[in-house]
C-alpha cells in the first residue's frame, strides 16, 4: 500500500517569508515523489518530482523538495514567498510499475501580503 | 498552459441527460486517466487507461462509462446522474506507467478540468 499524509490543513505565510510545506509517505518500495499545486478553479499543475539522484529537487516557480528517506519526508519549500503562491498543494507518490498515484489531503497555502 | 486539454469546460445536466466528457492530450503518452474531484479535496482516481486498454476501475457506478477510442483521445459518457455526482472531473496523462523509474516518466499531467452540475 502506498500513502502521503500532509499534516496541515492550512499554512500561513507572510509574504518575503520562507515557505514549507509539509508531506510524509509510506510507500513498499522505492518511492517516486511529486508535488502538484491547484489554482481555484484550475487543474492541477505539476511542480517537482523525485524519482532518483539528488535529494534536492528544483522546480516550477523557485519551489525546491527534499527527499529525506530516513524521515520518509518530501517536504515542498521556497525561500521567498509571493501573494501569488496562495493556492492548493498537493504531494502524492507511486512506485515502479503503478500506475496508481497517492495523493494527499492537500494543503492550503495563504501568503498574507 | 496544459498540454491536455479537456470539455467543455462548464456543464449542467439533469438527471435523465446523457452527456459526454472529453479529453485529447498530443504528447505521446501511453496511459489516459479521469479523476473526480471535490471542492478543496484531493482527486480520486476513476478509471485509468493504459495501451487504449481499461487496466483500472475503481469500483465506479456504472453511469460513468469510459471509453478510448485511440492513444489520444479518452471520453467519459454520462447517464442517470445524482446530484452527488456534482465535480470537477480531470482527466490526465503519462507515460509508460509501467516505466515509473525512468528519469523522464512518471509524472501526470492534467487538463484544467470539466465542471459538472447535476440538477
Amino acid at each position: 500500500a502506498q500513502s502521503v499524509a500532509q499534516p496541515e490543513d492550512q499554512v500561513n505565510v507572510a509574504e518575503g517569508n520562507p515557505l514549507t510545506v509539509k508531506c510524509t509517505y509510506s510507500v513498499s518500495g522505492n518511492p517516486y515523489l511529486f508535488w502538484y499545486v491547484q489554482y481555484p478553479n484550475r487543474g492541477l499543475q505539476f511542480l517537482l518530482k523525485y524519482i532518483t539522484g539528488d535529494n534536492l529537487v528544483k522546480g516550477s516557480y523557485g519551489f525546491e523538495a527534499e527527499f529525506n528517506k530516513s524521515q520518509t519526508s518530501f517536504h515542498l519549500k521556497k525561500p521567498s514567498a509571493l501573494v501569488s503562491d496562495s493556492a492548493l498543494y498537493f504531494c502524492a507518490v507511486r512506485t515502479d510499475g503503478n500506475n496508481r498515484l497517492a495523493f494527499g489531503k492537500g494543503n492550503q497555502v495563504v501568503v498574507i501580503p | 498552459d496544459t498540454e491536455v486539454t479537456q470539455t467543455p469546460k462548464h456543464l449542467v445536466m439533469g438527471m435523465t441527460n446523457k452527456k459526454s466528457l472529453k479529453c485529447e492530450q498530443h504528447m505521446g503518452h501511453r496511459a489516459m486517466y479521469w479523476y473526480k474531484q471535490k471542492a478543496k479535496k484531493p482527486p480520486e482516481l476513476m478509471f485509468v487507461y493504459s495501451y487504449e486498454k481499461l487496466s483500472i476501475n475503481e469500483s465506479v457506478p456504472s453511469r460513468f462509462s469510459p471509453e478510448c477510442p485511440n492513444s489520444s483521445l479518452l471520453n467519459l459518457h454520462l447517464h442517470a446522474l445524482q446530484p452527488e455526482d456534482s465535480a470537477l472531473y480531470l482527466c490526465a496523462s503519462s507515460q509508460d506507467p509501467l516505466q515509473a523509474h525512468r528519469i523522464n516518466t512518471g509524472e501526470l499531467f492534467f487538463g484544467e478540468g470539466s465542471r459538472l452540475t447535476v440538477l
